[in-house]
C-alpha cells in the first residue's frame, strides 16, 4: 500500500482558500486517491476521491498531476466549521477497500 | 447522521469485565469494519468483514473478538482488556467491496475507558 505524506498542521482564516498537499511517491497504477475529514470525537467523513486530473464536488476540489505522485485538496472559502483533521489516503482498486490512515493534517480556521 | 449507529457511545469497564460494542448500518452495505483510534495515534484498522466473512484481522489481540451475524450488524466483544486499550472505537461500512469507488461511512464511535 502506498504511503502518504502530508503536513501535520495548517492554519487559515475564514473566507480563505486552503490547499493541502499530499505526496504518494509509490502510488500504484490501480490506486485511487481519497480524502477524509474528521472532527473531534467523530468518525471520519469521506470528502472526495479521484484518479487523475481534477475532481470537484460541492465540498472540495482535488487536483492530481499527470505523474500522480502527489495530490492537492482544495477547500474554497473555509469557515470555522472546517476546522478538522484531513486525511489523504491511497486506496487500491477493488477488494474490500482497506484504508490505512496516517496522522493527517490538522487544519485550524481562525476568525 | 451517516446511517451507521454505534452503542454505547461511552463505556467504562474494569480489566476483568466482559462487554460488547454494537454497530448497525442501515445502508444496505456488504462490508463492515472496526477501527481503533488512540490518543495521538492514527486510526488503526482492526477487522474487516465482507459479506459476513472476516477477511482481515490486523494482528489484533485475542481479547478483542469480532462477530458479524449478518450484513447489518457488527459486534466487538471485549474481555480482560488493558488500560492501553482505552480509545475511540469506530465502526464503518461500505458497499460492494469489489468496487474501486468504495466510500466508507463511519459511525460516531464508542469512547472506551479501561480502568
Amino acid at each position: 500500500l502506498a504511503k502518504t505524506t502530508q503536513p501535520i498542521s495548517m492554519d487559515s482564516y475564514e473566507g480563505q482558500e486552503v490547499n493541502i498537499t499530499c505526496s504518494h511517491n509509490n502510488i500504484a497504477t490501480n490506486d485511487y486517491i481519497t480524502w477524509y475529514q474528521q472532527f473531534p470525537s467523530q468518525g471520519p467523513r469521506f470528502i472526495i476521491q479521484g484518479y487523475k486530473t481534477k475532481v470537484t464536488n460541492e465540498v472540495a476540489s482535488l487536483f492530481i498531476p499527470a505523474d500522480r505522485k502527489s495530490s492537492t485538496l482544495s477547500l474554497p472559502r473555509v469557515s470555522l466549521s472546517d476546522t478538522a483533521v484531513y486525511y489523504c489516503l491511497v486506496v487500491p482498486e477493488g477488494g474490500y477497500n482497506k484504508l490505512i490512515f496516517g496522522a493527517g493534517t490538522r487544519l485550524a480556521v481562525h476568525p | 447522521e451517516t446511517g451507521v449507529t454505534q452503542t454505547p457511545r461511552h463505556l467504562v469497564m474494569g480489566m476483568t469485565n466482559k462487554k460488547s460494542l454494537k454497530c448497525e448500518q442501515h445502508l444496505g452495505h456488504n462490508a463492515m469494519y472496526w477501527y481503533k483510534q488512540s490518543a495521538k495515534k492514527p486510526l488503526e484498522l482492526m477487522f474487516v468483514y465482507s459479506l459476513e466473512e472476516r477477511v482481515e484481522n490486523n494482528s489484533v489481540p485475542s481479547r478483542f473478538s469480532p462477530e458479524c451475524p449478518n450484513s447489518s450488524h457488527l459486534f466487538l466483544h471485549l474481555h480482560t482488556l488493558q488500560p492501553e486499550d482505552s480509545a475511540l472505537y469506530l465502526c464503518a461500512s461500505s458497499q460492494d467491496p469489489g468496487r474501486a469507488y468504495n466510500e466508507q461511512f463511519f459511525g460516531p464511535g464508542t469512547r472506551l475507558t479501561v480502568l
